[in-house]
């Protein structure tokens, strides 16, 4: 099945512990982005990438950090330096052109204790 | 002012209803528009996009005006499992970043 994959699925952090999220696609698209959702808010970018070996902040990206080293993958890290970092966390995928459908993993919940 | 505004609801309405939704945007730039539906605790998935001449799916009729910068999404006959947050979507021409997500109407289909 072609898709997007993300893992966990609920997670739960203590404070001061960096945690990483998986994102995986088999979609073979180009483009792949990480967005926030808090409750009743719309989805807020952390980080795009266009191409493999490089990407870029989007409006949020203080206190976290990403990295693309494969077309397939693009994991997110949630460092200490995030000071609120419960959330929806929702990974995408698109075709990359600017008219492009973007795609959705199921996301993960992250929650700080 | 946000770049998309909705307006949240909640709607309730019962089930065979027509309901409509309204969002603008505020980049004249704008070149594309999506509806996109998100279950509760679920991911946004693409509900249909919005075509300057308007289009239909099924019960679902989008339209676009583009001098008024506004996009409606009116959902006929409406069913149970309708209920859920309709998010409007728009990509702003040139942008890297593609799309822009508004926050959300919530519908709640009832029996």
């Amino acid at each position: 099945d072609g898709g997007i994959t993300q893992s966990p699925k609920y997670l739960f952090r203590k404070e001061g512990q960096n945690v990483t999220l998986s994102c995986e696609q088999n979609l073979n698209h180009d483009a792949m982005y990480w967005y926030r959702q808090d409750p009743g808010q719309g989805l807020r970018l952390i980080y795009y990438s266009q191409i493999v070996n490089d990407f870029q902040k989007g409006d949020i990206a203080e206190g976290y950090s990403v990295s693309r080293e494969k077309k397939e993958s693009f994991p997110l890290t949630v460092t200490s330096a995030q000071k609120n970092p419960t959330a929806f966390y929702l990974c995408a995928s698109s075709g990359g052109s600017e008219t492009d459908t973007q795609y959705f993993g199921p996301g993960t919940r992250l929650t700080v204790l | 002012r946000k770049e998309v505004e909705q307006d949240p609801g909640p709607f309730n309405v019962p089930e065979g209803a027509t309901v409509a939704f309204n969002c603008t945007y505020s980049n004249s730039a704008s070149q594309s528009f999506f509806w996109y539906r998100q279950d509760c605790r679920k991911e946004p998935k693409l509900l249909m996009s919005v075509y300057s001449s308007g289009n239909e799916d099924g019960r679902f009729t989008a339209q676009l005006n583009r001098a008024s910068q506004y996009i409606s999404l009116l959902i006929r006959d409406s069913k149970l499992s309708d209920s859920a947050t309709y998010l409007c979507v728009v990509n702003i021409a040139g942008s890297a970043r593609q799309l822009t997500f508004g926050s959300g109407t919530q519908l709640t289909v009832l029996p």
